[in-house]
């Protein structure tokens, strides 16, 4: 079936850098968009950014420009959300998600969601 | 503050019909027909429910219906369970820039 496999929680202190993996499976991952969204805890969803495997386009959001690199190694299925200059306000759940539908660049329907990672940001 | 203004909770018994309301802008909900609905049970990741307004992905009950009318997109879930129970946002397309924004959440209740 399809799959998103997230890398482990991480404890990072102030001004550091963090990079979360995310390994596909159970279909062709040039195929679909990858989103990253995070949730900080008891709050709501915030979009990062996207990535289209098939094209190497990304988008990110102007809270994250700057701070925030997204990139892929197609030969391993997988999806790196990089974060820059960590501050306390980035502790969050970081999910990534697939899009919902094959070869849309840009999809804004995100469908298969990752178990999401715990990020905290503590000195 | 989220960019998307939902109510923080709804509430209704068994097998009742509840709406949730999703307010935007003329430069997301209101210009696009490219709104979501996420389902989010405590603890768990987001389940997408409904997109392009009203379309729900397979394996999605027809219980749960979106509509959209100027800048407020709706979600209603009728014949409530009490599995229904969770959080549910709202989302919309936002241009190039903005790409997706998102509601705060509304927190659904079975009573």
């Amino acid at each position: 079936q399809v799959q998103l496999e997230q890398s482990g929680a991480e404890v990072k202190k102030p001004g550091a850098s963090v990079k979360v993996s995310c390994k596909a499976s159970g279909y062709r991952f040039a195929n679909y968009d990858i989103n990253w969204v995070r949730q900080a805890t008891g709050q709501g969803l915030e979009w990062m950014g996207w990535m289209d495997p098939n094209r190497g386009k990304t988008g990110y959001g102007q809270m994250f420009q700057g701070r925030l690199t997204l990139t892929t190694n197609a030969s391993i299925s997988t999806a790196y959300m990089e974060l820059n200059s960590l501050r306390s306000e980035d502790t969050a759940v970081y999910y990534c998600v697939r899009g919902l539908r094959f070869l849309i660049g840009g999809d804004d329907a995100f469908h298969v969601w990752g178990q999401g990672t715990v990020v905290t940001i503590s000195s | 503050q989220s960019a998307l203004t939902q109510p923080p909770s709804v509430s209704g018994s068994p097998g009742q019909s509840v709406t949730i309301s999703c307010i935007g802008t003329s430069s997301d909900v209101g210009h696009y027909n490219r709104v979501c609905w996420y389902r989010q049970p405590p603890g768990t990741a987001p389940k997408l429910i409904i997109f392009e307004v009203n379309n729900r992905p397979s394996g999605v009950p027809d219980r749960f219906s979106g509509s959209k009318s100027g800048n407020t997109a709706y979600l209603t879930i009728s014949g409530l369970q009490t599995d229904d129970e969770a959080d549910y946002y709202c989302a919309s397309y936002a241009g190039d820039i903005n790409f997706v924004v998102f509601g705060g959440g509304t927190r659904v209740t079975v009573l």
